[in-house]
């Protein structure tokens, strides 16, 4: 069990730029999520996957924001035409289907859109 | 899930025990209550979950009331790391976090 791993730890863009951040889970793991956190807030909870189906991503904070996990392994978070609003914090986690499934988190990674 | 209301922070003495409410009315039969902590510039850390009894392990203990309407993490001997953002979730999914209390050990 080598955790949660994410890349890059933090990005610094400029805005209108395309960023796309990479999420590896546990390897066992069939679930994946994505959250949002900014300063002062809880994680904000933005999409997950099933193996590789997206089953939740009405809370995608608009269509700049997508996400996809093709094999049912890592994950990416892509943001288009970034805005100085989207600067924060990305979180992912994953969890097993069964049993209470709680969420592994990995460290996240910071983006700053100058 | 169940909306959740927790007190936005809490002090408590280190080698004391850290009580940590939360209030989750509307949680549902089937839905757990689960306990996670953030630590300063990490990610979310799961401590424990319980859908009836309570429930102890090696961090800490959840005291869960009969009517399940709320519940009280207990750390039985705070140290200075136990300094965390504590997170209670009502849930299946376990998607919403809220602010948290932010409890702060004094030496």
């Amino acid at each position: 069990d080598t955790g949660v791993s994410q890349n890059p730890r933090h990005k610094i863009t400029k805005r209108g730029q395309n960023v796309t951040f990479r999420c590896d889970p546990i390897s066992e793991h069939n679930r994946l999520y994505w959250y949002r956190q900014t300063l002062g807030q809880g994680p904000e909870f933005l999409t997950y996957f099933q193996n590789e189906a997206q089953l939740e991503k009405s809370r995608l904070l608009s269509d700049r924001f997508s996400a996809e996990r093709p094999k049912g392994s890592f994950s990416t978070l892509e943001i288009q035409r970034t805005e100085q609003g989207d600067s924060a914090m990305y979180l992912c986690a994953s969890s097993r289907v069964t049993g209470v499934g709680e969420q592994y988190f990995g460290p996240g990674t910071r983006l700053t859109v100058t | 899930d169940a909306k959740t209301t927790q007190p936005p922070s809490m002090d408590c003495a280190e080698g004391r025990a850290a009580n940590l409410p939360c209030n989750h009315s509307t949680i549902s039969g089937n839905e757990y209550v689960y306990w996670y902590r953030q630590i300063h510039s990490q990610g979310p850390q799961y401590i424990i979950h319980g859908l009836k009894n309570n429930e102890t392990n090696e961090m800490a203990s959840l005291i869960i009331t009969e009517d399940r309407k709320s519940s009280t993490l207990i750390l039985p001997h705070a140290t200075l790391r136990d300094t965390a953002v504590y997170y209670c979730i009502g849930g299946i999914n376990q998607f919403y976090f809220g602010t948290g209390t932010s409890l702060t050990v004094i030496p």
